[in-house]
């Protein structure tokens, strides 16, 4: 197995309000799971790793208080974006390693779509 | 520093033809590759990957070639078809569960 999940798919708030977005792994336990952030025509860019059960690794250049990272199991991560504010607004999409292609590939989910007004 | 290029940002071809994506990379530490098929507003899609350990690696209409003394793979698909029109990432990695570097990405649009 190796199906991703995200929810939700699409967000709209209001600016400093924080948004919790859930990744799920739904057929595989996934030790490791990933967040990544695309801005319109652009390439992906990882933000973070999560570990469960540990701390996430934050990438150069990401706020770690404004995007607060659980992997509370081996099967969901949640990113948090707290106080919104518009440039945050973009295209969030998380993956997960351990499904069908074993540790070396990661699977993605479908994305979420945060827009802060 | 971009450590992973693809130095074509679209590519057009006719269906049935192949179509050829390359990708070229710096860090020698790479060990495996992959390559993943996005449509708009949707997350990626693994498509195949390869060990620095082989040249090829096939699956159906998808071949991966590695060329480790010029840092370049490419992905040939063949015959196109249609539904084969979407932004191809490479990506590759050091290890193990570790971080993905991805390509800036190639539109292919295989045409009528």
């Amino acid at each position: 197995g190796a199906v991703v999940s995200q929810h939700p798919s699409r967000v709209i708030c209001k600016s400093g309000t924080s948004v919790k977005i859930e990744c799920r792994s739904l057929d595989f336990q996934a030790t490791t799971m990933f967040w990544y952030r695309q801005f319109p025509k652009q390439s992906l860019m990882l933000m973070a790793t999560s570990n469960e059960g540990s701390k996430a690794t934050y990438e150069q250049g990401v706020e770690k208080d404004k995007f607060l990272i659980n992997h509370a199991s081996l099967t969901l991560s949640t990113l948090t974006v707290t106080s919104a504010h518009p440039e945050d607004s973009s295209f969030y999409i998380c993956s997960a390693s351990g499904g069908a292609g074993g540790q070396e590939t990661q699977y993605f989910g479908p994305g979420t779509r945060l827009l802060v007004l | 520093d971009q450590q992973v290029k693809q130095n074509s940002p679209s590519l057009s071809v006719q269906e049935g033809r192949i179509s050829i994506l390359n990708c070229d990379y710096t860090n020698s530490m790479f060990d495996y590759f992959l390559w993943y098929k996005k449509y708009p507003a949707e997350g990626p899609t693994f498509l195949i990957s390869i060990s620095s350990i082989k040249d090829k690696n096939e699956d159906g209409r998808f071949t991966v070639f590695l060329n480790k003394s010029a840092k370049h793979l490419s992905l040939h698909i063949v015959p196109s078809q249609p539904g084969d029109s979407a932004v191809y990432f490479c990506a590759a990695h050091t290890g193990t569960a570790s971080k993905l570097t991805f390509g800036t990405g190639t539109r292919l649009q295989v045409t009528l």
